[in-house]
């Protein structure tokens, strides 16, 4: 199995300033067909997770432009420009490259 | 718009069975696959199975492999999970979740990825004695 490893735990952070966010797997995750299939998924307090970012930086439908993914092979960093106290909550790293599919550990983003 | 409703959870006893239903609205179901995803309490995500968009591929993880059953019925767009035998270990949140898919260019051709983009709000099942 692939595994997940991301960093820090827990993240806090002012607001309007810049949270990273790093995910390594044990395995690369990019396809003979250029991309890296590894997505980001955010679960707020109390709801279920909804997605972030596919294909390693790709926004899913409806996310601000504040949150960009980037990276290659084993090494991804999530990143949320100028954090709003609404992105509180865990973010999770997937690899979505072989079966069974793996998730980080997770990143709780609390607002200092 | 597009929605995905979990039932069946419960409480039950170590050795027993559930069949969780994900009720799905919104979009064409057959044209899609789905996932089932679980949360222990207090722990993070697992993925558990996966069923393409017409049952022609089926995946589980190790854990669940002879135990658990995903299937689909495209005609009452609902998507399955038969757990028996289950353990105290199977107790969390699950989650059904839809595969949206975006068209990719590659190297030599176009190809099209598919990740979870519309989740359900999750079903909670215990299995205590």
């Amino acid at each position: 199995d692939i595994v997940m490893t991301q960093s820090p735990l827990s993240l806090p952070v002012t607001p309007g300033e810049p949270a990273f966010i790093s995910c390594r797997s044990s395995q690369s995750l990019l396809h003979s067909n250029g991309y890296n299939y590894l997505d980001w998924y955010l679960q707020k307090p109390g709801q279920s997770p909804q997605p972030l970012i596919y294909l390693g930086s790709d926004r899913a439908s409806g996310v601000s432009d504040r949150f960009n993914g980037s990276g290659s092979g084993t090494d991804f960093t999530l990143k949320l420009s100028r954090v709003e106290a609404e992105d509180v909550g865990v973010y999770y790293c997937m690899q979505a490259l072989q079966t069974p599919i793996t998730f980080g550990q997770g990143t709780r983003l609390e607002i200092k | 718009q597009v929605q995905l409703v979990e039932s069946g959870g419960g409480v039950v006893q170590p050795g027993g069975s559930l069949r969780l239903s994900c009720s799905t609205s919104g979009f064409i179901f057959s044209y899609h696959g789905m996932d089932w995803v679980r949360q222990a309490p207090g722990k993070g995500l697992e993925w558990v199975a996966f069923i393409r968009y017409d049952g022609s591929n089926i995946f589980y993880r190790d854990s669940v492999k002879g135990r658990f059953t995903i299937s689909r019925d495209n005609s009452k767009n609902t998507l399955y999970l038969q757990m028996n035998s289950l353990r105290v270990e199977d107790t969390g949140v699950y989650y059904c979740a839809k595969r949206g898919r975006v068209q990719i260019a590659g190297v030599t051709a176009h190809y099209y990825y598919y990740y979870m983009d519309v989740w359900g709000k999750g079903i909670t099942v215990t299995v205590s004695s």
